[in-house]
């Protein structure tokens, strides 16, 4: 079993619509969780980040954990063209050590 | 720099030859990271720096591969006698420290084996 899971999609979306955008992870011991986002030719820069279970809204981004069934979203409403990329989301230990990512999922908001 | 930065932003090489990718993070980072990342693929974990600890090298895929750190800043990675399933585009992040794991990445070597 991988330790992180995520549909690589790709979704493709009208303008405006809600996105919802999910990983599974297997390892109990992660403490944080990073969405990532990637555009094309690009490396990918960091977009959420929590540390617990709930929600973290920003703006139009929320980030949603559930530890207790290893369940993590990136939900992001009134979506927009400029936000089609690929979100690689990244489960993480307290400690320092080194940080696996899903495959990521490839996101297309259709004008 | 303001930012990680990585040399060559393209390699074209052929196969057998040997390759050097190199990374310099952002100042003052303790911790440097090396993915790779095949076309539409995700990223796959290849090496992790954390200060002057010994490297995790269970990413690295073959012995032909190899990375170093010298002075904890400037990093390269090495690929001997290419194959053509290394071409791939190559990614260095870097973070501040071993408790702050925010990754900030660099845009990448895209390298390809003929």
């Amino acid at each position: 079993q991988k330790e992180v899971e995520q549909d690589p999609g790709p979704l493709s979306v009208p303008e405006g619509a809600i996105v919802s955008l999910n990983c599974t992870y297997s390892n109990s011991a992660f403490q944080y969780f990073m969405w990532y986002r990637q555009y094309s030719r690009k490396g990918p820069e960091l977009l959420m980040y929590t540390y617990s279970s709930g929600n973290k809204e920003d703006g139009r981004f929320t980030a949603q954990v559930d530890k207790s069934s290893k369940y993590i979203s990136l939900f992001i409403r009134d979506s927009q063209p400029s936000d089609s990329a690929t979100y690689l989301c990244a489960p993480g230990y307290s400690s320092a050590s080194k940080i696996i990512f899903g495959s990521g999922t490839r996101l297309s908001i259709r004008p | 720099g303001a930012g990680v930065s990585q040399s060559p932003s393209n390699k074209v090489t052929e196969k057998g030859k040997d390759v050097e990718l190199r990374c310099d993070p952002i100042s003052g980072h303790t911790a440097l990271y090396w993915y790779r990342q095949s076309l539409g693929q995700g990223l796959e974990f290849l090496i992790y720096f954390q200060g002057n600890s010994a490297p995790d090298k269970s990413g690295l895929p073959s012995d032909r591969f190899s990375a170093e750190r010298t002075g904890g800043s400037v990093s390269t990675l090495t690929i001997q006698r290419t194959q053509q399933e290394d071409s791939a585009v190559y990614l260095c992040a870097s973070s501040l420290d071993g408790t702050n794991e925010k990754l900030f990445f660099g845009s990448g070597t895209q390298l390809s084996v003929l």
